[in-house]
């Protein structure tokens, strides 16, 4: 399979404890997005990496998250102390860094807090 | 102020009709890209179709095509002989010269009627 891949599909936790989602992207792709979808809402824009450099973030990405593309290939989201408004599903995303290209979205990661 | 706005939350449409998803987009940049994606209730983002903002025909995949109205900045996506299958969420997108990032609308849920 040569798609984006996000692991766990799933995961539940309980409020206050620490969760760590993974993202890997299609293998020539630079760019990487993470985004959170609540129910009903499109996607909503958190961070980027351009390789292993993280180009943006947005506003929503609060302290509490964390974001890392250490070698320019697979990603790390980290949410520590989450909340019950975290809950959420988590798409990760890929692109060419050439161009107004599309991107391509992993199946995405559902968090449940409870 | 929105960027992609989707004015249709829900629509129902008989199976085997053409079907119309409005979307249209504020931007002050002249290099832009427009995107729909596809969310069925699996959850992945399917990417469909994608027009560029100098490209003078509209866009088509198979039974995808994009209505691309430039002056009205309108970019709406018409579905050929619907599905079944076709029922799903449905998004539109941007992303513009100066930004690296993918901006999407609330979305349209689309159900195909038997």
């Amino acid at each position: 399979d040569t798609g984006v891949s996000q692991d766990p599909r799933h995961k539940i936790t309980k409020r206050g404890q620490n969760v760590t989602f993974r993202c890997d992207p299609i293998s020539e792709h630079n760019r990487l997005y993470w985004y959170r979808q609540t129910l009903g809402q499109g996607p909503e824009f958190l961070t980027y990496f351009q390789n292993e450099a993280q180009l943006e973030k947005s506003r929503l990405l609060s302290d509490r998250f964390s974001a890392e593309r250490p070698k320019g290939s697979f990603s790390t989201l980290e949410i520590q102390r989450t909340e019950q408004g975290d809950s959420a599903m988590y798409l990760c995303a890929s692109s060419l860094d050439a161009g107004l290209t599309e991107a391509f979205f992993g199946q995405g990661t559902r968090l449940t807090v409870v | 102020a929105q960027k992609i706005t989707q004015t249709q939350p829900g629509m129902f449409v008989q199976e085997k009709e053409a079907v119309t998803l409005d979307c249209t987009y504020d931007t002050s940049d002249q290099s832009y890209g427009l995107f729909w994606y596809k969310q069925p209730s699996s959850g992945e983002m399917i990417f469909l179709i994608y027009q560029g903002s100098y490209d003078e025909q509209n866009a088509t995949e198979g039974r995808y095509s994009l209505n691309f109205q430039k002056a009205r900045k309108s970019a709406n996506l018409v579905i050929s002989a619907s599905q079944l299958g076709d029922s799903a969420m449905y998004f539109c997108a941007m992303r513009e010269g100066g930004d690296d990032k993918i901006i999407f609308g609330k979305g349209t849920r689309l159900h195909i009627l038997p």
